[in-house]
């Protein structure tokens, strides 16, 4: 069985750009959440989709956002980079109601 | 206060000894419990799931949790080389939407020494 798959790996961009990261659940997985991991402050919760809607969001400004597609999909997106964003971005899925996520490998982006 | 305190270590332990981890919480409402392990450069992987105060046994690891003292631990047992890595712990709590968030702590880097 698949696990948790996160594209790109690794993604270096300029400050001010934005970038796309995807993320692809275990098959049967509804529910994808975001995670940013910092050494500084740890994991700390981004948001969570359920069935095309955002169920939850953590405290991060309105340049972090994402959504959901029909497959279970996700996406996240981060406008006008600033350099305190380099970190590791991992997305988790779980079964509909489940508690137990499961990460992928994450994307660690660099903002130079 | 935050809500989950971890040590941050590092420990150091020789290979074959008990490893002991834990966790403090603050927030009553949490209910599930969890230890991951994270290795360099991969995304957390979950090692331990628990519910309900007590303990939960697989293999080498067995995890506690203790709701009236908000405290959870992490043993592993013969510890070995291949066990070096961070060990997270994550609780949460239903939201009002229905949704279960991850609250983490920051993480022990744990080395064993072959």
């Amino acid at each position: 069985k698949a696990g948790v798959t996160q594209t790109p790996r690794y993604l270096i961009k300029t400050r001010g750009q934005q970038v796309t990261l995807s993320c692809s659940p275990i098959s049967g997985h509804r529910s994808v959440s975001w995670y940013q991991q910092t050494p500084g402050q740890g994991l700390q919760f981004l948001f969570e989709y359920f069935s095309e809607t955002q169920r939850n969001k953590g405290n991060f400004p309105g340049r972090f956002s994402g959504r959901q597609f029909s497959n279970s999909r996700s996406e996240m997106n981060v406008s006008t980079l600033e350099l305190g964003d380099s970190a590791l971005y991992l997305c988790a899925s779980s079964f509909p109601g489940g508690t137990e996520a499961f990460f992928g490998q994450g994307t660690r982006l660099t903002v130079v | 206060q935050k809500e989950v305190e971890q040590d941050p270590g590092p420990l150091s332990v020789p290979e074959g000894a008990i490893v002991s981890l834990n966790c403090t919480y603050s927030n009553s409402a949490f209910q599930y419990f969890m230890w991951y392990r994270q290795y360099s450069r991969k995304g957390p992987e979950l090692l331990m799931y628990t519910y309900s105060s007590g303990n939960k046994e697989d293999g080498r690891f067995t995890a506690q949790v203790d709701k009236s003292s908000k405290y959870i631990s992490l043993f592993i047992r013969d510890s070995q080389p291949s066990d070096s890595a961070t060990y997270l712990c994550a609780m949460s709590a239903r939201s009002g939407a229905g949704s279960y968030q991850l609250t983490f702590g920051k993480g022990t880097k744990l080395s064993v020494i072959p």
